[in-house]
């Protein structure tokens, strides 16, 4: 299976937790993208890499929230002190950054965090 | 901030039936997206519309993309229960950085 894979897919936590999700690319795609989505909703952006540079960061993503890519492959996201209401699914996708499918973003299975 | 409406949220049709999604913004997006989504699972590519105008057609799946860019409408004919699902249009930015999401039309076809 080439498409984008993300781990766990599951994540069940107390509040306070600190949690750190794996996301990992379609192999070619230099772009990597972060959404969350709340139940009943469509995915919210939260951030994005090219290659190992993190280019922009959502206002929905907190100090509590960090992102990283350093070999500009996998990347993580990490939630410190969780709170009930980052109770959500975790959504990664990815997408090479030229060509005719330059704006096409394909995504991974998810991560659902819930935080009791 | 750019805003996509979808509608209807909810639509639930009997096998055979047709149907149209409808996905409305007030700006302009240089592409859209449309996916569909299970349960506990990540959206899925249908199509990337492009170009004002522009109809693409995926089996029973017509997509049309407003002239201004700013719309786009999902028409699927003779819907089957295989058809349920979350569907998503997401509009990109210029530089397709980040994709705007739609809130979703919840879609069940009844046998």
């Amino acid at each position: 299976d080439t498409g984008v894979s993300q781990d766990p897919r599951h994540k069940i936590t107390k509040r306070g937790q600190n949690v750190t999700f794996r996301c990992d690319p379609i192999s070619e795609h230099n772009r990597l993208y972060w959404y969350r989505q709340t139940l009943g909703q469509g995915p919210e952006f939260l951030t994005y890499f090219q290659n190992e540079a993190q280019l922009e960061k959502s206002r929905l993503l907190s100090d509590r929230f960090s992102a990283e890519r350093p070999k500009g492959s996998f990347s993580t996201l990490e939630i410190q002190r969780t709170e009930q209401g980052d109770s959500a699914m975790y959504l990664c996708a990815s997408s090479p950054s030229s060509g005719s499918s330059y704006n096409e973003q394909f995504f991974g299975p998810g991560t659902r965090l819930t935080v009791l | 901030t750019q805003l996509l409406e979808q509608s209807p949220q909810f639509l639930s049709i009997q096998e055979g039936e047709n149907l149209t999604v409808y996905c409305n913004s007030s700006s302009v997006f240089s592409s859209l997206q449309w996916y569909r989504q299970e349960p506990g699972e990540g959206p899925v590519l249908l199509v990337t519309v492009v170009t004002g105008g522009e109809v693409k057609k995926l089996k029973r799946l017509t997509f049309q993309f407003g002239d201004a860019r700013k719309d786009s409408s999902l028409h699927i004919t003779a819907a089957q229960p295989g058809d349920t699902g979350l569907y998503l249009c997401a509009g990109a930015d210029n530089a397709g950085n980040m994709l705007t999401f739609g809130g979703g039309t919840r879609l069940m076809v009844k046998p």
